[in-house]
């Protein structure tokens, strides 16, 4: 299995702060990642698709790079409706991966 | 707008048949593939199989001795059979939609499944 490791596992931020989550994978999956959004009690919101694309609707704050093996998940500023926890998954290989998730709380 | 809505048994004893549907409105059933993913606070989020509107099937190899899914275009929904459920089972469950070449974009609500004597 690709394994996908993501850091931090939590942070404390400020509104207005720049926000930076990375997921590394065990391999090499090419732009095969997404990202995720999760608040208490919802399912994952999907913020991005293809390592960079932003999906329709999502505030253009949010932005990813990466591929590869490195990838970023970057909030320009947050922005209090952001406080959630964020996930990475990989679709390149069977069975497809999630990162452990970062958690973003107030500071 | 597509919505998945999903329902199921929530308590399960050991050993027994977890068995949850999700059911498609607002868009096309065909041309996608529908996902079925679980969320627990020991393993997080874990990928358990996928099938598309044809019946092409793929599994986690951890859990496919145990996992059936399948399909019922006439109805727009898919199901999800998880066979000889032990407390590592337990969590939300969640029904999801992907297209061919991406991670999925919708999701249900989420079933929580608990596993109790």
């Amino acid at each position: 299995d690709i394994q996908m490791t993501q850091s931090p596992s939590s942070l404390s931020a400020s509104v207005g702060d720049r926000v930076t989550i990375t997921c590394r994978a065990s391999r090499d999956i090419r732009s095969d990642l997404g990202w995720y959004q999760q608040k208490p009690g919802k399912a994952p919101k999907r913020l991005i698709y293809a390592a960079s694309t932003l999906q329709s609707g999502v505030p253009s704050r949010f932005s990813g790079s990466g591929s590869g093996t490195e990838f970023t998940l970057t909030i320009s500023s947050l922005q209090p409706e952001d406080f959630a926890t964020y996930y990475c998954l990989q679709h390149n290989d069977s069975p497809w991966t999630f990162g452990q998730g970062t958690r973003v709380d107030i500071k | 707008q597509v919505q998945l809505q999903q329902w199921g048994a929530g308590l399960l004893k050991p050993s027994e048949t977890l068995s949850l549907t999700c059911a498609v409105y607002g868009g096309s059933f065909s041309g996608y593939y529908w996902t079925w993913i679980r969320q627990s606070p020991g393993k997080g989020l874990e990928w358990i199989a996928e099938i598309n509107y044809s019946g092409n099937r793929n599994f986690n190899p951890s859990l496919m001795t145990r996992v059936t899914t399948t399909v019922d275009t006439s109805k727009n929904q898919f199901s999800l059979k998880l066979i000889s459920v032990t407390a590592a089972d337990a969590g939300i469950y969640y029904c999801a939609r992907r297209s061919g070449t991406g991670v999925p974009n919708h999701w249900g609500p989420g079933i929580l499944v608990t596993v109790s004597s």
